[in-house]
Formats: C-alpha cells, sequence, structure tokens
C-alpha cells in the first residue's frame, strides 16, 4: 500500500493567494483527517470526514479555510486568500473509521506552507 | 472533551540506555484508545504503539513497551537499548471508542535526543 500521499510536500506562496492543499487516503479508509502543525500551537485537528461528509469543522480557522471531500479517494484543503499565519505543515490523515475497531490514523508526508 | 497531557517537553537519553516519556490524560469514559506516534525531523507521523484500555496486559512492540495505569491516567513510553535513529518528537494520543466520532487528540509532544 502507497500510504496516504499529500501533495504537494512543499509549497511557498505570496500573501492573497489561494492554495489548494491535496490529500489521496489509503484505500479502504472511510475517514480523513486535517491536521496543522506550528511550532506555537502543537498539533491541531482542522477537520475530519466519514464517508465523504464532514463531521467536525470546529478547528477550521475561519472563513478563509474550506475543505472538501468529493470521493473516497480525494480530499482538498483550500486557503482562500493565504496569510503568513498560514504557514504551518498541514498533515492529512486516514482511518478505517470504524467504531470500536483499534484502526489508528495513518499520517501522510504533510504539506510545508511558507506563505510571504 | 478529552485532554491529553505531556509534561516534558524534552528529553535525553545516552545511546543504549533507557528512557520513559510520560503522559496523562483526563476522560470519563471507561473504555477508549491510547497511541504513541513519533515524528522524526522527516515529519512523518509513525504509529510506535497502542493500547486498548480494557486490556490489563500492557503493550510491547520490540524495544518499546508502555506503563499503562489507568486508575492513574497514565500512559507512559518505555524506550529500551535507545538507538540514535529514535531521536524524535513524540507525542501521545487518546482516541474514545464512543460511536460519536473517532476523533483523536494528541498532546503537545516531548522531543527526544539520544546522544551517542
Amino acid at each position: 500500500d502507497a500510504g496516504v500521499i499529500q501533495s504537494p510536500r512543499h509549497e511557498v506562496t505570496e500573501m492573497g493567494q489561494e492554495v489548494t492543499l491535496r490529500c489521496k487516503p489509503i484505500s479502504g479508509h472511510n475517514s480523513l483527517f486535517w491536521y496543522r502543525q506550528t511550532m506555537m500551537r502543537g498539533l491541531e485537528l482542522l477537520i475530519y470526514f466519514n464517508n465523504n461528509v464532514p463531521i467536525d469543522d470546529s478547528g477550521m480557522p475561519e472563513d478563509r479555510f474550506s475543505a472538501k471531500m468529493p470521493n473516497a479517494s480525494f480530499s482538498t484543503l483550500k486557503i482562500q486568500p493565504s496569510e503568513p499565519r498560514d504557514s504551518a505543515v498541514y498533515f492529512c490523515a486516514s482511518s478505517s473509521g470504524l467504531a470500536y475497531s483499534t484502526d489508528t490514523q495513518y499520517f501522510g508526508p504533510g504539506t510545508r506552507l511558507t506563505v510571504l | 472533551a478529552q485532554t491529553v497531557t505531556q509534561s516534558q517537553p524534552e528529553m535525553s537519553v545516552q545511546e543504549a540506555e533507557t528512557v520513559t516519556l510520560s503522559c496523562t490524560y483526563d476522560t470519563s469514559e471507561s473504555d477508549y484508545y491510547l497511541f504513541w506516534y513519533k515524528q522524526p525531523p522527516s515529519r512523518q507521523m509513525i504509529l510506535v504503539i497502542r493500547q486498548e484500555a480494557y486490556k490489563q496486559q500492557n503493550a510491547t512492540e520490540n524495544r518499546f513497551s508502555v506503563n499503562f495505569q489507568k486508575a492513574a491516567k497514565s500512559f507512559s513510553l518505555k524506550i529500551s537499548d535507545s538507538q540514535l535513529g529514535d531521536a524524535a518528537m513524540y507525542f501521545c494520543a487518546y482516541r474514545s471508542k464512543s460511536n460519536t466520532g473517532n476523533q483523536f487528540y494528541f498532546g503537545t509532544g516531548t522531543s527526544l535526543t539520544v546522544i551517542p
């Protein structure tokens, strides 16, 4: 299995530009998570989906952030417009999402975003 | 909401020695899962070990073992025969077993340095 795939691995953009991060979960997993990691705030859950439906988006910082999961094999996290304080590493993770299961979350390699 | 606390921001260990990383959590649930993740400089999040709360036996994975004290809500990670490749950030995580969601709660991490 290829694991969770994220693209791009690195993104440098200018303030005000739109940024789109992409994630392909592990095949067969039906839960997908987006995290943001910074030195100041640590690892924060932004949003998670179960069976392509957003379950909890309370971690999304503000309206500039949006996430979609149009099908079981693809998700995007979009920031529009981007700001320097959005600079962070963004992780996507997936799990089988079954209740009463020991299945864990498998993380992608992350996207390092720098907003100038 | 559940909280996970890692009180040691940084730890160091001599190569080949043993080190213990601490983790405590707060929950009103009786059954749940606990995890330790490793994040090396590559930023990839790697599952190290997991424990089901209803199992009294402590989980073990090669040189990694846990000391799970359910009454004290403590879940420490012991690394034996430390190797240079063990140097990383280590995160403790909690996951509910309830049907209401499968969100993980992460601690703030402990940075482990291995001294040659």
